[in-house]
């Protein structure tokens, strides 16, 4: 398949470490946050999700924290595996816009 | 339940030429979006539909436009195609009430030569 982006920032993992992947976003009126994982070839893949009014979410092997302050978001992925290779997307949203802001992406490479 | 589906998944076209690009949302999704992405600009916004209105538009020059139909299908539509208009374009469908995570196809792979 062809490159989502041929000049992403890489994140490179060594099998069975956590990682964790940064996104600043733009919008202090979002309200809403998702990170996407996208594979070569495929559209970008739902994750998980968070609302504003939170600051942690769990989902199995994946936390999304959500730091409204400096407006940054983070996913982490325990234990990380062969198959997280993909490049992870964090998008916002503002209720009532009907439109995401994506951010640039960031390639993840996991070592075996 | 089957998921975005778009069609068709590649797409070869000449500069000055038009192209209609096709969505078939997730069974009982109204809203369905339209991104362009490429290695430059990374996931744009492009339109936003619901109900056959359209809710939204992003910055895209008026050569880009959408439709979407009574049972929530939707279609864009590219006239007088640039070589800049080479790109992967996504479509995704969400649920009702605000803060629906956006569900995306595997896009369509438009170049332009």
């Amino acid at each position: 398949g062809e490159s989502v982006g041929l000049h992403l920032p890489t994140l490179s993992v060594q099998e069975g470490d956590n990682s964790i992947i940064n996104c600043a976003y733009s919008n202090s009126a979002s309200d809403y946050f998702i990170w996407y994982k996208q594979e070569s070839g495929k559209g970008p893949q739902f994750i998980i999700d968070i609302r504003s009014n939170m600051d942690k979410r769990q989902g199995q092997r994946v936390t999304v924290l959500l730091n409204k302050t400096v407006k940054h978001l983070s996913l982490q992925i325990a234990a990380t595996q062969p198959g997280d290779s993909a490049v992870y997307f964090c998008a916002e949203n503002t209720s009532g816009t009907y439109k995401y802001i994506f951010g640039t992406g960031t390639r993840l490479k996991v070592l075996a | 339940k089957a998921g975005v589906t778009q069609t068709p998944r590649y797409l070869i076209k000449t500069r000055g030429q038009q192209v209609t690009l096709s969505c078939s949302p997730i069974s009982g999704h109204r809203s369905v979006s339209w991104y362009q992405q490429t290695p430059g600009q990374g996931l744009q916004f492009l339109f936003e539909y619901f109900s056959e209105t359209q809710r939204n538009k992003g910055n895209f020059p008026g050569r880009f436009s959408g439709r979407q139909f009574s049972n929530s299908r939707s279609e864009m539509n590219v006239s007088t195609l640039e070589l800049g208009d080479s790109a992967l374009y996504l479509c995704a469908s969400s649920g009702q009430g605000s803060n629906s995570p956006l569900h995306f196809g595997n896009g369509t792979r438009l170049t332009v030569t």
